[in-house]
């Protein structure tokens, strides 16, 4: 099982949809949590840290379920420029200073 | 202030070549990282330092050396290229500030070993 694991999509909306993405973790001692864009052929640049209490910016809100081990990141509204790879992250925060990459899902946002 | 910068930007390979990736980062941090991207790999850790002096092995170390030669700069060498080493790799190093429990990627060095 992978200690990261998305699915890769990609999921195709229209211009204004809600969508959802959602991501499971294996590591139970985990304690930081992220949401990372990555463009095409660019690097992966934070979009959003994911707090126990859940986290709001903008159009995006992340949040956290310890119990499940469960990631999950809404976007409202979307915009065509939200097309990108979402990449979920976590950090388990052991001696390694290690971060664990799910694989990404895929996003198109469609005229 | 630059960030992390990494050279080259794109690099193409004979099989049995060799070369050096090079990654400087402005951040003031003492961790660094080497990562490879791959179709539907994510990204994997290749080797990290976490600081000047000390180096450790990731998840996919076989074929690379890496050096720390100073807190700013952290070299990932290919000592013998093979096809399989086909990737965009990436350096990173945690933001700016105090936190370090995320990472801030360079631009990456796409490379093709022919």
């Amino acid at each position: 099982r992978k200690e990261v694991e998305q699915d890769p999509g990609p999921f195709n909306v229209p211009e204004g949809a809600t969508v959802a993405f959602n991501c499971t973790y294996s590591n139970s001692a985990s304690q930081s949590f992220f949401w990372y864009r990555q463009d095409c052929r660019k690097e992966p640049k934070l979009l959003m840290s994911v707090y126990s209490s859940g986290n709001e910016d903008g159009r995006f809100t992340a949040q956290l379920n310890r119990a499940s081990q469960y990631i999950s990141l809404l976007i409202r509204d979307s915009k065509l420029s939200d097309s990108a790879t979402y990449l979920c992250v976590v950090n388990p925060m052991d001696s390694s200073y290690k971060l664990i990459f799910g694989s990404g899902t895929r996003l198109l946002v469609r005229p | 202030n630059a960030g992390v910068t990494q050279t080259p930007k794109f690099q193409v390979l004979k099989t049995g070549q060799s070369m050096t990736l090079q990654c400087a980062q402005d951040m003031n941090h003492n961790s660094m990282y080497w990562y490879r991207q791959d179709p539907g790999m994510g990204l994997r850790l290749i080797y990290y330092s976490a600081s000047e002096g000390t180096t450790d092995k990731g998840e996919v170390p076989n074929g690379y050396n890496v050096s720390r030669l100073n807190k700013r700069e952290f070299s990932l060498r290919l000592e013998s290229a093979a096809p399989s080493q086909t990737s965009v790799y990436f350096c990173a190093t945690p933001p700016r500030g105090p936190s370090t429990d995320t990472q801030y990627f360079g631009p990456g060095t796409r490379l093709t070993v022919l």
